[in-house]
């Protein structure tokens, strides 16, 4: 069974780097037929695409993030990674990583997501 | 492209029809999912190409649109149906998601 694990530090200070990593079991993050995503919710508000990435092909980030993201996979250890560069309050949110299939895009499995709090 | 989702909440009794509504700020075909989420947890899809029903989903969910105007209908409200829901777009970057639909026992 597919199981997504995100895990990362749960309070990050201003200006730094957020660096979350998604460890996948029960699947290979190195199948052609899925993709790789990361979602983000601020507390008691909406969902917010951040970007995606397939093993093999370029990855897709949202502009709003303004080139502060990084998502990458590392296949050896089963991994998918994502980098916020020069965070504020704003980026404080649950992050989620997610398996998309490539046909339809959709977001099939989810983690159970992960507190991030931005503050010094 | 923009979802709007409307009503944002509402209240509903077991058994109930509900609808939802979701409008794309420009036509998206059938390229929209809608998921389910229940408080602390991850979003669960439902449906996605607008009217395809995700393996293990209820029957009681159904989703119908295509272009700008798509709808989320749930047949008979059940209790474990109250939750958020989201609709979201798959046919251009950024893939956005809607504002959700918070769905109330009344």
């Amino acid at each position: 069974q597919l199981q997504l694990q995100e895990s990362g530090p749960g309070l990050v200070k201003p200006s730094e780097t957020l660096s979350l990593t998604c460890s996948v079991s029960g699947g290979s993050i190195s199948s052609s037929t899925y993709y790789w995503g990361w979602i983000r919710q601020p507390p008691g508000k909406g969902l917010e695409w951040i970007g995606d990435v397939n093993y093999s092909g370029p990855t897709h980030d949202n502009r709003s993030l303004r080139s502060r993201v990084t998502i990458s996979v590392d296949t050896s250890k089963n991994q998918i990674s994502l980098k916020l560069s020069s965070v504020t309050a704003a980026d404080t949110a649950v992050y989620y990583c997610a398996r998309g299939a490539v046909v339809t895009k959709v977001f099939e499995n989810w983690g159970q997501g992960t507190l991030v709090t931005v503050s010094s | 492209i923009q979802l709007t989702q409307s009503p944002s909440s509402l209240s509903a009794s077991v058994g109930d029809r509900v609808t939802i509504t979701c409008r794309a700020s420009q036509g998206i075909s059938s390229y929209l999912a809608w998921y389910q989420q229940k408080p602390g947890k991850a979003p669960n899809l439902l449906i996605y190409t607008a009217s395809t029903l995700q393996s293990g989903v209820p029957s009681r969910f159904s989703g119908s649109g295509s272009g700008t105007d798509f709808t989320l209908t749930i047949s008979s409200l059940q209790p474990e149906d109250f939750a958020t829901y989201y609709c979201q777009q798959l046919i251009s970057y950024p893939l956005t998601f809607g504002g959700g639909t918070k769905v109330e026992i009344k």
